[in-house]
């Protein structure tokens, strides 16, 4: 089955700087990658998607990057502010369905 | 439609007690997911159904563990016998067929 893999499992950043979270996926027939961002006593909330036709997707100071062949993609966070301090989820699916999570990256924007 | 709704949020229980948690999902969704997160971890899928059919269970769903979605609306888990491994978040999602999870804040269950 799919397997999700997910670095750094901590990461610190100036408010301002840029974050970078990366995430490798094994089952090369998985084509949906969401990201999810999780704050404390909340649910995962869907903050951007890749489908695997495309290579990249922005959404304001986020973007996603996907890379099918060496089957990993990364999430960009540029000019960070302290509120997108937070836990953050990458996942990886067939068409959308049983989403397989990765481990998540506690990120810290110091202020 | 205000999103996810679960209930309860939290729920302590003795070992040994039978619980069971709802999630009202997005009226328009006919896919509805129930996950498992324990502390420091991502979700872990435990079933999903299409409107009132129970699709897929992973083989996390252990015999004590229940789900039922009647007339393809509201969906229940219900856990039998608990035990002190089975205190974890317990997130429902619902979704339409190939978006993204719209999940619900999850119900935490302490078991003591």
């Amino acid at each position: 089955g799919e397997n999700v893999e997910q670095h750094p499992s901590t990461l610190s950043v100036q408010e301002g700087d840029s974050a970078v979270i990366k995430c490798t996926y094994s089952d090369s027939a998985s084509n949906y990658f969401p990201w999810y961002k999780q704050e404390l006593g909340k649910g995962p909330q869907l903050i951007i998607d890749i489908r695997s036709n495309v290579g990249e997707k922005k959404d304001q100071r986020i973007a996603v990057t996907l890379n099918k062949t060496a089957k990993h993609f990364s999430l960009h966070i540029t000019e960070t502010q302290p509120e997108d301090s937070a836990v953050y989820f990458c996942a990886a699916s067939l068409y959308g369905q049983n989403f397989v999570f990765g481990p998540g990256t506690r990120l810290s924007v110091l202020p | 439609d205000t999103g996810v709704s679960q209930d309860p949020r939290h729920k302590i229980t003795k070992r040994g007690q039978n619980v069971t948690f709802r999630c009202d999902p997005i009226s328009e969704h006919n896919r509805l997911y129930w996950y498992r997160q324990t502390l420091g971890q991502g979700p872990e899928f435990l079933t999903y159904f299409q409107n009132e059919a129970q699709l897929e269970k992973s083989r996390l769903l252990s015999d004590r563990f229940s789900a039922e979605r009647p007339k393809g609306s509201f969906s229940t888990l219900e856990i039998q016998r608990t035990e002190q491994g089975d205190s974890a978040m317990y997130l429902c999602a619902s979704t339409l067929p190939g978006d993204g999870y719209t999940f619900g804040s999850g119900t935490r269950l302490t078991v003591v």
